[in-house]
């Protein structure tokens, strides 16, 4: 199976410019995630959907931020405008349905490394 | 707020020593427990997961839970330099899907 699909590998943009982050969760997934991590914070959550729906958008830090998931194969993270702290890489995750293991196992996605100038 | 509290070493171990990494958390009502380790400047890999108290072994790996004492941890024996990576602690409720991840463990494994 392919696992989760991201793009693109590498965002290099100035600010105030809009930058949308794509990701391909791995096929019968019901849960997709979108975390951020840098040395300071680590890894935090942004937002989840379950089914398409948005769950929890608590850790979105702020307006500019936006997730789509407009069907179970696609989610897109915008952020417009973007600004140099928005520096990060970004994972999705997706997690698998539930089985014999009680199903809460995330995979994550190689990451998106943006950096805004 | 949920906490996810590791040492972030670095934690140095010889090769073929067993190597502990620690992982402490706040949420009682925590169920599921999750190791990822992470490469530098790659994504976190599942490599193990628990959800009862006391042992489960994978190969070279064993988590350990302890939830009266919101404690788990993992073993790696016979640690080799291939595992150098920094290892992150994850916890998840029933309610919440999401995982609350602690800032990692950095491992190096030194031949």
């Amino acid at each position: 199976d392919a696992g989760v699909i991201q793009s693109p590998r590498h965002e290099v943009t100035e600010m105030g410019q809009e930058v949308t982050l794509r990701c391909k969760p791995i096929s019968g997934h019901d849960y997709l995630f979108w975390y951020r991590q840098t040395m300071m914070r680590g890894l935090e959550l942004l937002i989840y959907f379950n089914n398409n729906v948005p769950i929890d958008d608590s850790g979105m830090p702020e307006d500019r931020f936006s997730a789509k998931m407009p069907n179970a194969s696609f989610s897109t993270l915008k952020i417009q405008p973007s600004e140099p702290r928005d520096s990060a890489v970004y994972f999705c995750a997706s997690r698998r349905v539930a089985g014999p293991s009680k199903g809460n196992e995330q995979f994550f996605g190689p990451g998106t490394r943006l950096t805004v100038l | 707020q949920k906490e996810v509290e590791q040492n972030s070493g670095p934690l140095s171990v010889p090769e073929g020593a067993i190597a502990s990494l620690n992982c402490t958390y706040s949420d009682r009502v925590s169920q599921s427990f999750f190791w990822y380790r992470q490469y530098s400047g790659k994504s976190p890999e599942l490599i193990m997961s628990i959800y009862s108290n006391g042992d489960k072994e994978d190969g070279r790996f064993t988590a350990q839970l302890n939830k009266a004492s919101q404690y788990v941890s993992l073993l790696i024996r016979d640690s080799q330099p291939s595992d150098s990576a920094t290892y992150l602690c994850a916890v998840a409720d029933t309610g919440r899907r999401a995982l609350t991840f602690g800032s990692g463990t950095r491992l190096q494994v030194q031949p």
